[in-house]
């Protein structure tokens, strides 16, 4: 099992570009999640997914959207960039009685 | 808002035992203890639960009070890849709105 895969691991956006952030897993998880981690912060919650077809809001959902079509994919889109959404970003799954597993993250650069 | 309390940063000297306390005095009667840690750059890993018992796996140890207002999560040995953010989260367990919400965790600095 390749856990939780997410990509790209680095990018940098100009203010007002569009990107969708990947995330999958094997592990055939219901349960996705996006966090956002600024530096010295805990991670912020983002959206989450109950399963395919089904999202919800989380702490910090302003500026981003969230499909899943699927149970594997859980992508996170960013319409126009700004500065503020400057930050780490990881995806999680689980399993309902069980621990989260994480993706290694993708940094993202607005300038 | 996290509903734990941890002390920023803590020192250990490598092959030493870590305990890395956490408050939680407002834990609900169905919320579990959870540990997760956060070497540099990476996601956060789980290291284990626990509802009042005391658990233990291959990683480390869970040690709750009885009135379950606080925990220490113990590192029997600790060695420099321990070197890590340490969250203590409490969550009900079960069902993807039961959502893990992070402080700002302990960061655990193994000295050689």
């Amino acid at each position: 099992n390749a856990g939780v895969t997410q990509t790209p691991k680095f990018r940098i956006l100009k203010i007002g570009q569009s990107m969708t952030l990947q995330c999958t897993q094997d592990m055939n998880h219901n349960y996705m999640y996006w966090y956002r981690q600024d530096p010295g912060m805990g991670l912020k919650l983002i959206y989450y997914s109950v399963g395919a077809g089904i999202t919800d809001k989380g702490e910090v959902p302003n500026g981003y959207n969230v499909s899943r079509s699927t149970t594997e994919d859980f992508p996170l889109r960013l319409e126009l960039a700004a500065p503020s959404q400057t930050s780490v970003y990881f995806c999680a799954s689980r399993r309902i009685d069980y621990g989260y597993t994480f993706g290694s993250g993708t940094r993202l650069t607005v300038v | 808002d996290a509903k734990t309390t941890q002390p920023p940063s803590m020192d250990c000297a490598e092959g030493r035992a870590a305990n890395l306390p956490c408050n939680h005095s407002t834990i609900s009667g169905n919320e579990y203890v959870y540990w997760y840690r956060q070497i540099h750059s990476q996601g956060p890993q789980y290291i284990i639960h626990g509802l009042k018992n005391n658990e233990t796996n291959e990683m480390a140890s869970l040690i709750i009070t009885e009135d379950r207002k606080s925990s220490t999560l113990i590192l029997p040995h600790a060695t420099l890849r321990d070197t890590a953010v340490y969250y203590c989260i409490v969550r009900v367990q079960g069902g993807a709105t039961n959502k893990l919400i992070f402080g700002t965790g302990t960061l655990l600095a193994v000295q050689p």
